[in-house]
């Protein structure tokens, strides 16, 4: 596609329960990144992909979020028991390469656990 | 720790002027910059990038300064215009084994007709 593609744009899910977030980056693109944005606040870094594996897994918060991306092109972010916390907009973002590369945003999965 | 921040948390100018929207970083090892914008509802979208080799680049309308001594980074915006209304981030990265991006809280430009 011409862009990175997120999907779904909005889910909304009850406490506790388990999310898939899907990222479809650049064709090409070998380096992607997912990010977790609350309102006012600047994108938090999660996880960031080099190929088909996870380069820096830091940023997750906790070990109900994992992320995979088992081709090297699309990636899914799974959040497990979600809690109230959890609610963010979250982004995934692909670039060329992993050095000094510009790396392109998609529109972002707005997450909302009631 | 290390952290890229903004100075101010809101810009307000005229159309037509032009807009200064500064950012200060921390982490002496960052070697590359990139500035974003952000509208509402959207995910960041690249402005411009600098790499720490460069004091200054040019976009189309667009300007980035880099003062490593202060560790200082500022997006000049020509001519600003209604357009140009959006959060504006700047984040940076060491391009280390660590590639991430980390972006600072950003700043908000309001353009007055």
């Amino acid at each position: 596609g011409a862009g990175v593609s997120q999907t779904p744009s909005n889910k909304v899910t009850e406490k506790g329960k388990y999310v898939e977030l899907r990222c479809d980056p650049i064709s090409g693109h070998t380096a992607l990144y997912w990010y977790r944005q609350s309102l006012g606040q600047g994108p938090e870094f999660l996880i960031y992909f080099q190929g088909t594996g996870a380069a820096d897994d830091s940023g997750l918060p906790n070990d109900r979020f994992f992320a995979v991306r088992p081709e090297g092109s699309v990636s899914t972010l799974k959040i497990q028991r979600t809690e109230r916390g959890d609610s963010a907009v979250y982004l995934c973002a692909s670039s060329l390469g992993s050095v000094n590369t510009e790396a392109f945003f998609g529109q972002g999965t707005r997450l909302t656990v009631v | 720790g290390e952290s890229v921040g903004l100075h101010l948390p809101t810009l307000s100018v005229q159309e037509g002027d032009n807009s200064i929207i500064n950012c200060a970083y921390s982490n002496s090892a960052s070697d590359y910059f990139i500035w974003y914008k952000q509208e509402s509802g959207k995910g960041p979208q690249f402005i411009i990038d600098i790499r720490s080799n460069m004091d200054k680049r040019q976009g189309q309308r667009v300007t980035v300064l880099l003062n490593k001594t202060v560790k200082h980074l500022s997006l000049q915006i020509a001519a600003t215009q209604p357009g140009d209304s959006a959060v504006y981030f700047c984040a940076e990265k060491n391009s280390g084994a660590n590639s991430k991006l980390t972006f600072g809280k950003g700043i908000t430009l309001s353009v007055r007709p």
